[in-house]
């Protein structure tokens, strides 16, 4: 799936913790995509990144920061992590040259 | 910004029979509508698309129909098969604003029944 790896695949945390994920992609694309999956709301977009250290909020961005340092790594950090980031997190990348957006697999959060 | 509204929410079809699921958006400048297909447990998967310049598109069983005028999209699946059922999402994708993004519909779970 274009390369895509998500960190980790499940994660259960405490109130109030800092907590990253890490998106990793091994083809060069500019463009990667933040993605939060709950239930009765689709899916919603944290953050978004155009390239190198270029990032952008997204719908629902509050409670999040990102980072780009490299091309292939894109960073969603939950500062103080809160119930209701309790979510899967979706990474995704547009595909250069092409139309297609790809998906990893998610992470899913749990904040108690 | 784009705002996509999908449905029905829930659809159950026999096996054979067709499905179709609705979309409307609601920017006129959006250009590209893919469709994405989750089964449980993993990342959606893109099964179909359409570009603003083109009003339909067919992939074997799957079909895309795009109306911008009133701008809605449609999914149409024939002859569907058990493994079929799986939650669908529309999309749309903004120019304006850059960043290329796409906004999804809420999701539409089908299930074939046997």
């Amino acid at each position: 799936d274009a390369g895509i790896t998500q960190s980790p695949r499940h994660k259960v945390t405490e109130t109030g913790t800092p907590v990253t994920l890490r998106c990793h992609q091994t083809e060069n694309h500019r463009y990667m995509y933040w993605y939060r999956q709950d239930p009765g709301h689709g899916l919603r977009l944290i953050h978004y990144s155009y390239g190198v250290k270029d990032t952008d909020k997204g719908e629902v961005s509050d409670g999040y920061s990102v980072s780009r340092s490299k091309t292939e790594d894109f960073l969603l950090t939950l500062e103080s992590a809160t119930s209701s980031q309790t979510s899967v997190y979706f990474c995704a990348i547009k595909q250069t040259g092409g139309e297609g957006y790809t998906f990893g697999s998610g992470t899913r959060l749990t904040v108690v | 910004g784009e705002n996509v509204e999908q449905h029905p929410s829930t659809l159950s079809v026999q096996e054979g029979d067709s499905a179709v699921i609705k979309c409307t958006y609601s920017d006129s400048a959006s250009n590209y509508f893919p469709w994405y297909k989750q089964e449980l447990g993993k990342g959606p998967q893109l099964i179909i698309d359409i570009r603003s310049n083109v009003g339909e598109k067919k992939d074997q069983r799957i079909a895309v129909t795009l109306n911008k005028t009133a701008k809605h999209f449609s999914l149409h699946i024939t002859e569907t098969q058990p493994e079929d059922s799986a939650v669908y999402f529309c999309a749309a994708r903004e120019v304006t604003g850059g960043g290329n993004k796409l906004t999804f519909g809420t999701g539409t779970q089908l299930k074939v029944e046997l």
